[in-house]
This record gives structure tokens, sequence and C-alpha cells, in this order.
């Protein structure tokens, strides 16, 4: 177990939805990253969060935000959902700041767009 | 943009045999990591190598690190079936932000 929480496991809607993914960071982690992975694009950095400000972004849609909260935990907002947007999203968390300390992964959620 | 490569995608080797997995990027960094996915589940962390030349071990896998190759490896001396999973490299190269750039991944299977 990372310690990382995410919440669902598994949704399923429709094209054009909007859904929240969410995200609780391991105890102490300062730092959220969200990723996407899929068969043809691998494993995707969309943004990083730190403390409660962005601190960097990947390739994140325009369709896409995100935010971290006071408490630190994180949600991804994914809105006007296309085909392409199936895939597991993977929240993980770090002491950040550069520490160098590895990215603690959560269980991912799977997001299926029919 | 970063592009870090890793071979083979696929491997299917016999328990007991020896292989290395290789990882090419191509941008300087001193901060690489490796992680294992099993099927349907989350990233774990393997290794976190940060300097020129660091080697790490834990059990049967081996990993190290050449900066100025841009390469990294990640050896398993006496593979056991246990270790099938799919392997990646992930390479932080902005400093203080800790974007990792992610590699392809080698899927590993261990016959026995």
């Amino acid at each position: 177990d990372s310690g990382v929480t995410q919440t669902p496991k598994h949704l399923i809607t429709a094209t054009g939805q909007r859904v929240t993914l969410r995200c609780s960071p391991r105890s102490g982690d300062l730092s959220v990253y969200w990723y996407q992975q899929s068969l043809d694009q691998g494993l995707q950095f969309l943004i990083q969060y730190y403390n409660g400000e962005e601190r960097a972004k990947g390739n994140i849609l325009e369709r896409f935000s995100a935010q971290q909260f006071p408490d630190l935990h994180s949600e991804l907002n994914l809105s006007s959902l296309e085909l392409g947007d199936s895939a597991l999203y993977f929240c993980a968390s770090s002491a950040g700041g550069g520490s160098n300390q590895p990215q603690h992964f959560g269980d991912g959620t799977r997001l299926s767009i029919l | 943009e970063l592009k870090v490569e890793q071979n083979p995608l696929f491997l299917s080797m016999q328990e007991g045999k020896n292989y290395t997995i290789y990882c090419n990027y191509s941008t300087t960094s001193d901060r690489l990591y490796w992680y294992r996915q099993d099927p349907g589940k989350s990233l774990e962390s393997l290794f976190v190598l940060l300097s020129n030349g660091a080697v790490k071990q834990e059990g049967r896998l081996m990993a190290s690190l050449d900066t100025k190759a841009r390469l990294s490896t990640l050896h398993i001396t006496a593979a056991v079936h246990d270790l099938s999973a799919t392997y990646f490299c992930a390479v932080d190269w902005d400093f203080g932000n800790e974007k990792l750039t992610f590699g392809t991944g080698t899927r590993l299977t261990i016959i026995p």
C-alpha cells in the first residue's frame, strides 16, 4: 500500500460529460502529480501541484484542469470527454521541493468513455 | 523535447537466466528512477539513482546510471517468475519540479 488514495477506482461515462477524479496524498507529502496511462501514449505527465500551487504542467489538455486544496488532496477535472480520454489516470505524491524522493503512486482511476 | 527510450520493449526469458534492460535518454539529467508495474496495478518504486556512477541493488535487481552516456541499466540476475512485470525508467529533467518523463516500458515475462 503506497499510502496514496484515489477515488473512484472505475468510472464509466459518455462523451461530452464531465468527471472529477480525487486523490489523497501520503501523509506528509506536499507534492501531487497526475499522470495518464494509455496503450498508445504510454505514461504521460499531466500536472504537478506543490503545497497548493501549480508547479509544473505537462501534456494536459485545455479541457482538463486540476487543483490542490488546503488539506493537500487534489482533484483532476475532465470535461467535454472524448473517446480518446479513456485511460488509466494515476495520482502520485512525494515530499517534493527537490527532495529527490521517489513518487508514490495510487492505484489509479480507470476511465471508460462510451 | 526529452525522449526516454527503453529496450527491449518485450523480453521473455527463462528462469535462472540473466538479462539487462536499457534506458536511454536524450537530455542532461542526473536523476533517474525505476518503477515496476504488475498488470492492472499501480507503479511501485524500485530504485532512485541520483548521480553519475550510482549503483543500487535489491535482491535479484541491480540498477546503474551513466549520466555521460545518458544511459541507465536494470540488470536481472537468475530470474524468477515473481519478477514478471513491466519495468519503467523515468527521468527527472526539470530540477526542482520533479517532472518525470517515463520510458515506454519493458514487459518482462519469466518462463519456468
